[in-house]
This record gives structure tokens, sequence and C-alpha cells, in this order.
């Protein structure tokens, strides 16, 4: 079965300061990586996806992710951190079948950055 | 582009009650998705619908929820009756094809509280 874990909780980080959020997958078959962002009170925005391609993905709001196939790692990062990145973000691995087409959701991590 | 939209934003109603949402999808997105996030949790699908039919309703509790997507582009979900761990955001999602290139965009959410 398809899975992503999200082994922080809560990251904190200066404003800034580079930043990384961590994921790593377990899947059958090709994995189709996506990380999305949470505001309060708000639903799901899409930041970037990895599917086939260069390792390195970029996506919005500056961020990007780095595809690590070796240790099943994708996890999310940014150069310079600003206070308006706080917020909340999943991971997802795309699990496909015959009958199903759904995203298989990490716990979520808490990014807070102090100004 | 317009986004997903759903409706109502936020409702609360008492256990044994019934309530429904609305979702409209992203225009031309045959591939409609309904989440449940309970709070401290990653998004889990219920249904997914490609154009007017049902794809994959394995997670759907059946015997209180039910979703229907009549035709083809609007769809409402529907708790009868609600119990206390209904207690959730569900989200909408669309896409344009059920297929691993292809972005699942969500919408805000409804927030529901179940007394």
């Amino acid at each position: 079965a398809q899975s992503v874990a999200q082994p922080e909780d809560q990251v904190n980080v200066a404003e800034g300061n580079p930043l990384t959020v961590k994921c790593t997958y377990s899947v059958s078959g090709n994995p189709y990586l996506f990380w999305y962002v949470q505001y309060p009170n708000r639903g799901l925005q899409f930041l970037l996806k990895y599917i086939t391609g260069d390792n390195l993905v970029k996506g919005s709001y500056g961020f990007e992710a780095e595809f690590n196939k070796s240790q099943t790692s994708f996890h999310l990062k940014k150069p310079s951190a600003l206070v308006s990145d706080s917020a909340l973000y999943f991971c997802a691995v795309r699990d496909m079948g015959i009958q199903t087409d759904k995203l298989i959701f990490g716990t979520g991590t808490r990014l807070q950055v102090f100004p | 582009e317009a986004g997903v939209a759903q409706s109502p934003r936020y409702k609360i109603i008492e256990k044994r009650q019934s309530v429904a949402f609305w979702c409209n999808p992203i225009s031309g997105h045959a591939t409609l998705y309904w989440y449940q996030q309970i709070l401290g949790q990653g998004p889990k699908l219920l249904i997914q619908f490609q154009n007017n039919g049902v794809v994959d309703d394995s997670q759907l509790p059946k015997d209180r929820f039910s979703a229907e997507r009549l035709k083809g582009v609007d769809s409402t979900l529907k708790i009868q009756p609600a119990k206390l761990e209904d207690s959730a955001v569900y989200l909408c999602a669309s896409s344009l094809a059920p297929t691993a290139e292809e972005t699942q965009y969500f919408g805000p959410g409804t927030r529901l509280l179940v007394l």
C-alpha cells in the first residue's frame, strides 16, 4: 500500500533562514508525490509535484522539493523563509489503481517562522 | 480561473440531525473527490466521481453518508444521521482527469461540528 510519513509535527525556523520539511514515502511502482499547504480555515493549496524527470522540482511561492529515490524521500525546501510561510504542510502520494485514484496524505507538519 | 467552490463554510448541528454540503468544481474538470479531514490528521478520501459515475466509494460509511453528482458538474455530500465523530472538515477537490499527471485542486472546505 502507498504511504507517506512526515516525521516532524512542527518545524521552527527564523525568518530569512533556509527551511526543510521532511517527507518519506513507501510505494509499489512509480511514485507520484505532491506537496500542499493549508492556511487556517482554508483549503489545501497545491505547491508542487513530482511525476517524473528532474529530481529537483520547483513550485509556488519559492518552494522546491528534492526527490531522492535511494532514500525514498521528497523533502520540501525554501532558501529563505518568510513569516507568511507559517502554515500546515502536507506531503501526499497518489494511489492509482483500476478502481481508485486518490491522494494518501501524511499527518502534516506545522511550520512556524519567527521574525 | 475560478477555483473549487464549497458551501456552507461552517455548520453546527446536533447528533442525529442531517446535513448536506455542496461543491462546484473547476469548470471542465471531469473528476471530483470528497475528502474528510479530522483535526490533527491528513485528509482521507470518501468518494470519487468520474463525470456523474462513482469510481471509488470504498471508504464512504454508506449507512449514513451519501453523495451524488447528477449532471456531472456539481456534487452534494449528505450525512444522515450525524454522529459526534463526523466532526471534521469536508474538502471537495477536482481534477481534469484521473491520471497521475493531473493535479487535484481543493476547495476551502466545510467545517462541521456535531454536538
